[in-house]
């Protein structure tokens, strides 16, 4: 079963920008991996950023996007807010089967 | 409006058995992929199994391969996740997930979450 890496921790000023990104042991990650991205603050359920590298849903901030970088799947947040401070997960799909990244605490300070 | 709601968590001891329950509305169920994922206390989230629309293909981790079995009932809107051979390592809050569409690539995704329902393996 492929490993999917993330920055353990981010730290990003208010207004700031910062790229989270997620990387696969299998080698570079592509569209063929349909990457998502999905926000979770203490206590509550998931929810989902992003859809295939880079789609956004009604619901997903502006200021948060999704592209392929250098290799990896990668989330920018661009003008960060501090209801913004949150773990953030990757998800990566391998043949119908999905990997989870170890996740990103963002925090906004 | 999507909805998700999990049922069957609770206490089980080590080697016991566990069914879990999702019920779905606010979307056509059988047109989608649904999956379950966990998380352990104070852990990331692991994707656990999935199922296609149509409950002809389904997908595990290989932490549960052979021991978790998923199914749906379209004529229910109710997903299903059978869990035998608990271990203490299975405890986690379980969410059950809507997919973006019916068969693979869709089954690895998620675009809608439960709630969750807390699974505590224990003697």
């Amino acid at each position: 079963q492929a490993v999917v890496t993330q920055e353990p921790s981010l730290t990003v000023s208010p207004g700031g920008t910062v790229t989270l990104t997620c990387g696969s042991s299998t080698g570079a990650v592509t569209s063929g991996h349909y990457p998502y991205w999905f926000q979770q603050k203490p206590g509550q359920a998931p929810r989902t950023l992003i859809y295939d590298t880079s789609n956004k849903h009604s619901w997903t901030p502006a200021r948060f996007s999704g592209s392929l970088l250098g290799g990896k799947a990668a989330l920018t947040l661009s003008g960060a807010q501090p209801e913004d401070e949150a773990e953030y997960y990757c998800l990566l799909s391998y043949s119908g089967r999905g990997v989870f990244g170890g996740g990103t605490k963002l925090t906004v300070l | 409006e999507v909805q998700l709601l999990e049922s069957g968590g609770g206490l089980v001891q080590p080697g016991g058995s566990l069914r879990l329950s999702c019920a779905a509305s606010g979307f056509t169920f059988s047109s989608y992929a649904m999956s379950w994922v966990r998380q352990a206390p104070g852990k990331g989230l692991e994707w656990v199994s999935a199922i296609s629309g149509s409950g002809g293909s389904t997908y595990y981790a290989d932490s549960v391969k052979g021991r978790f079995t998923i199914s749906r009932d379209n004529s229910k809107n109710t997903l299903y996740l059978q869990m035998n051979s608990l271990r203490a390592e299975d405890t986690a809050v379980y969410y059950c997930a809507k997919g973006r569409g019916a068969t693979k690539p869709y089954t690895a995704g998620v675009d809608y979450w439960g709630q969750g329902t807390l699974v505590t393996v224990s003697s």
